[in-house]
């Protein structure tokens, strides 16, 4: 399986940008890039996905290598709703089965 | 649009008896997933089932099985409990199975004490 690589712990402020990386050297052609999050008690959400080309929608932006073997999420003002671990996951083309790594844990602070 | 939603939410049994988890996906979803997070081990891919039938099963043993109804609620099972099975209990619902693009959906989860 494809795996992915993230920091451990990231700091913001409050109202700056965020950019969280995330390596996947062993991606296949039909592996898609997903990200989720998971706030405190509660279930991991959906913020973004994406191929080949960069995408955005009103959470965030992933901006993804031309070779794709790395990504970075981008919020572009961090709040303190923000704060959470953010999951980069490669999911198999026809595969529900998400392996979701370690995440990083983003902290903002006020 | 009602969410998933998972029954029990909280839960304690003690080594040796078994559980039945309980999850009701989003309305017109028909593909459910089970994932186990622990503080340990993370969150891991337990099984998913789409009409009625598992199609994904990660590396668990054979004392966690899944089942799916027609109306595509889900049970998991896990037999012969032990300690190292106190987790939280993840559900996942999405749209259509075949597609490696669709969100999946999670409910609050359902945590499991083993004592």
């Amino acid at each position: 399986d494809a795996k992915t690589t993230q920091p451990n712990s990231m700091e913001s402020n409050e109202e700056e940008p965020v950019h969280l990386p995330c390596n996947h050297s062993t991606i296949s052609g039909t592996d898609y890039i997903h990200w989720y999050r998971q706030l405190p008690s509660q279930g991991p959400e959906y913020v973004i996905h994406g191929l080949t080309s960069n995408v955005n929608n009103r959470m965030a932006s992933l901006a993804i290598a031309e070779d794709r073997k790395s990504s970075t999420l981008i919020l572009h003002r961090a709040t303190l709703r923000d704060a959470a671990v953010y999951y980069c996951i490669l999911r198999r083309t026809n595969n529900n089965d998400m392996r979701f790594g370690a995440g990083t844990r983003l902290t903002v602070k006020p | 649009k009602a969410g998933v939603t998972q029954t029990p939410r909280y839960l304690i049994k003690t080594r040796g008896q078994q559980v039945t988890l309980s999850c009701s996906p989003i309305s017109g979803h028909r593909s459910v997933s089970w994932y186990q997070q622990t503080p340990g081990q993370g969150l891991q891919f337990l099984f998913e089932y789409f009409s009625e039938t598992q199609r994904n099963k990660g590396n668990f043993p054979g004392r966690f099985s899944g089942r799916q109804f027609s109306n595509s609620r889900s049970e998991m099972n896990v037999s012969t409990l032990e300690l190292g099975d106190s987790a939280l209990y993840l559900c996942a619902s999405s749209l259509v199975a075949e597609s490696s693009y669709n969100e999946q959906f999670f409910g609050p989860g359902t945590r499991l004490t083993v004592l």
